[in-house]
C-alpha cells in the first residue's frame, strides 16, 4: 500500500524549533519529489516546500524561506522539514504530499501532524 | 505573488450539477489540479491536468479551463460530495505551487 506518515509535531514556544519527519512506503521513493503543505486551524491550504528526487531543486513560500529547511534521505525512504525562528502563525497541520512527475500534482497525502507554536 | 481565487460556498440540491470557479491570470496556461477534502481527512486529488481524473474517482467529477477561469464540475451531487475543494497550479514564474482559497460545498 502506497502510504506517507509524517511524524515529529508537537507544541514548541515561539522561536522554538521542530523537526518534522515524513516516512514513505509502498512506492520508490527516490523517483518522487515531495512537498509539504500545511492548513492552519479552520483555513485553506498553503504549500510550504517542494525537494526533488535528488534534491537538486528546492523550493520555499516566501513565508517560511530562511527559517525552514527541507531534505530527504533516499535510502531512508524519507523526507524531513526543518523549522526554525517558529512564529504563532506557523501554527498548522502540517502534511507531506507525494508528486507525479508528469502532472505536477499531489497524488498522495499523509495524514499530517500537528504543530502548535505558543508560549 | 500570483492568486487563485474561489468562491467561499457554493450550495447544491441533491442530484443537480454544482460548479467551482478557480480565477487566475491565464490559467489557462496551467496544468490545473483539483483536492476534495472532507473535515478531518488529508485532501484528495480529483481531477489533474485540467479534465483529467485519478483512478477510483467518479465520472461525475470533471474540470475544465477557459482563459483565466478553471472549473470543477459535479454532476448528480450525492450528499458524500460535500467537502472543501481547492484548486491548485505550480506557477513557473515564482517556482511556487498556488492553492486557490477554498470551497465549501454544502449539500442542501
Amino acid at each position: 500500500e502506497v502510504q506517507l506518515v509524517e511524524s515529529g509535531g508537537g507544541l514548541v514556544k515561539p522561536g522554538g524549533s521542530l523537526r518534522l519527519s515524513c516516512a514513505a512506503s509502498g512506492f520508490t521513493f527516490s523517483s518522487y519529489s515531495m512537498n509539504w503543505v500545511r492548513q492552519a486551524p479552520g483555513k485553506g491550504l498553503e504549500w510550504v516546500s517542494s525537494i526533488s528526487t535528488s534534491s537538486g531543486y528546492i523550493y520555499y513560500a516566501d513565508s517560511v524561506k530562511g527559517r525552514f529547511t527541507i531534505s530527504r534521505d533516499n535510502a531512508k525512504n524519507s523526507l524531513y522539514l526543518q523549522m526554525n525562528s517558529l512564529r504563532a502563525e506557523d501554527t498548522a497541520l502540517y502534511y507531506c504530499a507525494r508528486d507525479d512527475p508528469r502532472t505536477r500534482a499531489f497524488d498522495i497525502w499523509g495524514q499530517g501532524t500537528m504543530v502548535t507554536v505558543s508560549s | 505573488s500570483y492568486v487563485l481565487t474561489q468562491p467561499p460556498s457554493v450550495s447544491v440540491a441533491p442530484g443537480q450539477t454544482a460548479r467551482i470557479t478557480c480565477g487566475g491570470n491565464n490559467i489557462g496556461g496551467n496544468g490545473v489540479h483539483w483536492y476534495q477534502q472532507k473535515p478531518g481527512q488529508a485532501p484528495v486529488l480529483v481531477v489533474y491536468d485540467d479534465s483529467d481524473r485519478p483512478s477510483g474517482i467518479p465520472e461525475r467529477f470533471s474540470g475544465s479551463t477557459s482563459g483565466n477561469t478553471a472549473t470543477l464540475t459535479i454532476s448528480r451531487v450525492e450528499a458524500g460530495d460535500e467537502a472543501d475543494y481547492y484548486c491548485q497550479v505550480w506557477n513557473s514564474s515564482s517556482d511556487h505551487y498556488v492553492f486557490g482559497t477554498g470551497t465549501k460545498v454544502t449539500v442542501l
